[in-house]
């Protein structure tokens, strides 16, 4: 199983909007609804941001938002802000009953 | 509140076997809505899934192409706790082990992350 394809990073200045995209397969992404975000600050453990494509936990802000449309998804951050800067990864489930995350995006706030 | 709390050595020999526990509090690993998964981090790999373990009326497995041959992921009922068992290692499995709890597809909570390196 590949991971899935993220752009290595992306950038935007305080109060900016920034998509990240997330590529995968229709053995993964184009046929699951099992796509969920994860926000990783150094040295931590990832925290969820999004799961089952669009649906937020409690607690994470309203500034963040996912979709997908055929094998590509993508998570929104709306209004940028400095403690939004850290890695961020997808991930989803596959028809092969496992699990494959994507390749991570480095968000820079300017 | 669900907290994960992993067990185990740093540094494991070549050929050995890397051995993590990863305890529950907060939730059953029993519980028939979750699964328990063990995942890894490192450098030149990113975050790979490895397998998990969960239950639905009876225990059931499922694990990544490419650890299948080596790997075992165990619950213990007894001591509420989940486990890997990753055999005949090389330092390519050196990484940043992590176990984390999935529901609706998604990974809401994690343990702290074990790094193991492994060299001799």
């Amino acid at each position: 199983q590949s991971a899935l394809t993220q752009p290595p990073s992306v950038s935007g200045s305080p109060g900016q909007s920034v998509t990240i995209s997330c590529t995968g397969t229709s053995s993964d992404i184009g046929n699951s609804n099992r796509v969920s975000w994860y926000h990783q600050p150094p040295g931590t453990a990832p925290k969820l941001m999004i799961y089952e494509v669009s649906n937020r936990p409690s607690g994470v802000p309203d500034r963040f938002s996912g979709s997908k449309s055929g094998n590509t998804a993508s998570l929104t951050i709306s209004g940028l802000q400095a403690e939004d800067e850290a890695d961020y990864y997808c991930c989803s489930y596959t028809d092969s009953i496992t699990y494959v995350f994507g390749t991570g995006t480095k968000v820079t706030v300017l | 509140q669900v907290q994960l709390q992993q067990l185990g050595p740093g540094l494991v020999k070549p050929s050995q076997t890397l051995s993590l526990t990863c305890a529950i509090s907060g939730d059953s690993v029993s519980s028939d809505s979750v699964g328990w998964h063990w995942i890894r981090q490192s450098p030149s790999r990113g975050l790979e899934w490895l397998g998990r373990t969960y239950y639905r009326s009876k225990w059931n497995n499922d694990y990544a192409v490419s650890v299948k041959s080596r790997i075992s992921i165990n619950p213990d009922t007894s001591k509420n706790q989940f486990s890997l068992q990753l055999n005949s290692v090389t330092p390519e499995d050196t990484a940043v082990y992590y176990c984390a709890r999935n529901t609706n597809g998604a990974y809401g909570y994690w343990g702290q992350g074990t790094l193991v390196t492994v060299s001799s």
